[in-house]
């Protein structure tokens, strides 16, 4: 019930391409999901996050997708560039639980 | 900068040792979250308090506790240590649970 799944576990991307990330989640109390980035030996730094009363956030190159009857939800990098290479974790609940985390990796 | 403090940054310790790991929230902030992050892996949940008072509980072990002060800084307490023990120790606040949380740097542990 308290499970988040994130997938894929890493992805690749080229330069200028979009990269998307998925979550599901199983306890149907979850009100609140955030997505974070992390740094190699940085603290996770808060991206965006959405609540299930809209189906779509976005701030500036990321968007969430939001789809509470499949229970899952999704982020989405557009134009992404060498810099957003990172971890990313999808989160979920008021206590976050989190996924598993996708490494990605942008190349130039 | 999260406006999360953490000290501190690192610790090296032996095994069967206790330490205490500090995180001061943001101003204004009135739930603290504990996170322990091993080796390449996600971020387990440890325990979360809300305004002094402990909220929810993750798989944190017996050896370990923690505990949410007046002025709101919260300290986790580490005893018994083993070499598996060894990990990034995160701490979070938000001004309320559910609602925006921000990370603090860290703490590197690690148990030799």
């Amino acid at each position: 019930q308290q499970q988040v799944k994130q997938s894929p576990q890493s992805l690749i991307v080229q330069k200028g391409g979009i990269s998307i990330i998925n979550c599901a989640y199983e306890n149907t109390a979850f009100d609140y999901f955030p997505w974070y980035q992390q740094f190699p030996g940085k603290g996770p730094a808060l991206l965006i996050a959405i609540r299930p009363d809209v189906s779509e956030k976005k701030e500036g190159r990321f968007t969430i997708s939001f789809n509470k009857s499949a229970k899952q939800f999704s982020l989405h990098i557009m134009d992404s560039q060498p810099g957003d290479s990172a971890t990313y974790f999808c989160a979920a609940g008021s206590r976050l639980t989190f996924g598993e985390g996708t490494q990605l990796t942008v190349n130039p | 900068d999260s406006g999360v403090t953490q000290t501190p940054k690192h610790l090296i310790t032996a095994t069967g040792q206790r330490v205490t790991l500090r995180c001061s929230p943001r101003s204004g902030d009135l739930s603290v979250y504990w996170y322990q992050q091993s080796l390449d892996q996600g971020l387990q949940f440890l325990i979360q308090y809300y305004n002094g008072e402990e909220r929810a509980k993750g798989n944190i072990l017996e050896r370990f506790s923690a505990q949410q002060f007046p002025d709101l800084h919260s300290e986790l307490n580490l005893s018994s240590l083993e070499l598996g023990d060894s990990a990034l120790y995160f701490c979070a606040s938000s001004v309320n649970p559910g609602t925006e949380a921000f990370f603090g740097q860290g703490t590197r542990l690690t148990v030799v």
